[in-house]
């Protein structure tokens, strides 16, 4: 079966840099998408990497290791409002399947 | 439309009754998922269709749960004889061409509470 892990919570101060990290097993792997949900919202995109390597978009840069089965979501000059839940999420079977982790609830402190 | 759109945005069923779930794709996606996702979990994928094609209901927990999206746009994910366990947030999301890098859009989930 697909199997995706990643840290059920984390803590931070604001102004610092986290990187939540996001382990995957899933057959016909595509690509690693990150989505931010905050309480109460819909997901909402933040990056999706096919490559190895390391993409970077702002504050946010997401990282992937196909060899590895791994990625992280890095989050710089950390804000109060990044305080959401990031979704690692593997697109998988040919596309037509995309499975989610159960999260990962970042709480930014002053 | 302009994003996903989802209906209704809450609802409380008695145990026992049935209801429909509402989702407006965006339009001239062809892929359409429904996920369940309880209270601070991730989603946990129900179904897929590309166009009015279910492709993928493995993720159904039972069979009183079914999905349909008949002319290939809206779909209604509907649930018979509700149980207290089927209480959670129901969440639609379209996308251009599968998922193969193309982005899915989430709409903002029917939250299902059953007494």
């Amino acid at each position: 079966g697909q199997n995706i892990d990643q840290p059920t919570e984390m803590t931070a101060t604001e102004g610092a840099i986290v990187q939540i990290n996001c382990t995957y097993q899933t057959s016909g792997f595509n690509g690693l998408f990150w989505y931010q949900q905050h309480a109460g919202e819909a997901p909402t995109f933040l990056s999706y990497n096919v490559l190895d390597g390391l993409e970077e978009k702002g504050r946010f840069s997401s990282f992937l290791s196909r060899s590895k089965g791994y990625s992280y979501l890095l989050l710089k000059e950390l804000q109060m409002k990044d305080s959401a839940s990031y979704l690692c999420a593997a697109d998988h079977n040919a596309g037509n399947m995309l499975t989610f982790g159960g999260g990962t609830r970042l709480m930014v402190k002053p | 439309g302009a994003g996903v759109s989802q209906s209704p945005r809450y609802k409380v069923a008695k145990r026992g009754q049935d209801v429909a779930l509402r989702c407006d794709p965006i339009s001239g996606h062809v892929s359409l998922f429904w996920y369940q996702q309880a209270l601070g979990q991730g989603p946990e994928f129900l179904t897929y269709f590309q166009n009015e094609a279910q492709l993928d209901k493995s993720g159904l927990p039972s069979d009183r749960f079914f999905a349909e999206r008949p002319e290939g746009s809206v779909s209604t994910l509907k649930i018979q004889r509700t149980q207290q366990e089927d209480s959670a947030v129901y969440l639609c999301a379209s996308s251009r061409e599968g998922t193969g890098g193309s982005e899915a859009f989430f709409g903002q989930g029917t939250r299902l509470t059953v007494v």
